[in-house]
């Protein structure tokens, strides 16, 4: 089935110690999206790439990275995680930007702990 | 920008009962409006959606409605099952944007 995956589903890290989290997607679609999703709270969008075209969002810390190698792949590095950087992250691919029927579809999550 | 009020926060509902989720936005130049539901731990997934051309949109037990001069949509849901309790966001999106700007959620309970 087509699908959009994520790994690892849970990491636990360092304070401070770099960790990158994977998604792929087999939709074929142009738009990825990574997400923060924190408890209790609504997705956050960090950034989004349409093909390799890279948007970051205004109040994404730079702390946060992202790399999409091909149109199936695409990675968040964080590159010195605090406490507050603890949370569900999520991988979200759309077909089309924002013209069309372009549903975003989920991918399971990671779950971000740092110690 | 865009900003989206999700109201009641929680909800209950006893089996069988119907529950409504009600949202406003800021943008009228929004057009896209999906609903998710997120149950704990797991994935947001799209339940419903409607465009700013439609009125009203319905499938099986959800419904959704979109009134764009008072610039709220809402969310039904009739005969209320204990595997509809989850976390419900409503987003919005402005046309030719890519940025879907969410709700803070509506924690349902269904009540066997």
């Amino acid at each position: 089935d087509a699908m959009v995956i994520q790994n690892p589903r849970y990491q636990v890290t360092q304070f401070g110690k770099p960790v990158t989290l994977s998604c792929s997607q087999t939709l074929n679609h142009n738009v990825m999206y990574w997400y923060q999703q924190k408890s209790s709270q609504a997705p956050k969008l960090l950034f989004h790439y349409y093909d390799k075209d890279f948007n970051n969002e205004a109040d994404t810390p730079d702390n946060f990275q992202s790399r999409r190698p091909n149109t199936s792949f695409c990675f968040l590095d964080i590159r010195s995680p605090g406490l507050g950087d603890a949370a569900m992250y999520l991988c979200a691919t759309s077909s089309k930007r924002g013209v069309g029927p372009d549903t975003q579809y989920f991918g399971p999550g990671t779950r971000l702990t740092v110690l | 920008g865009e900003n989206v009020e999700q109201h009641p926060s929680t909800l209950s509902v006893q089996e069988g009962d119907s529950a409504v989720i009600k949202c406003t936005y800021s943008d009228s130049a929004s057009n896209y409006f999906p609903w998710y539901k997120q149950e704990l731990g797991k994935r947001p997934q799209l339940i419903i959606d409607i465009r700013s051309n439609v009125g009203e949109k319905k499938d099986q037990r959800i419904a959704v409605t979109l009134n764009k001069t008072a610039k709220h949509f809402s969310l039904h849901i009739t005969e209320t099952q204990p595997e509809d309790s989850a976390v419900y966001f409503c987003a919005a999106r402005r046309a030719g944007s890519y940025q879907l700007t969410f709700g803070k959620g509506t924690k349902l309970s269904v009540i066997p």
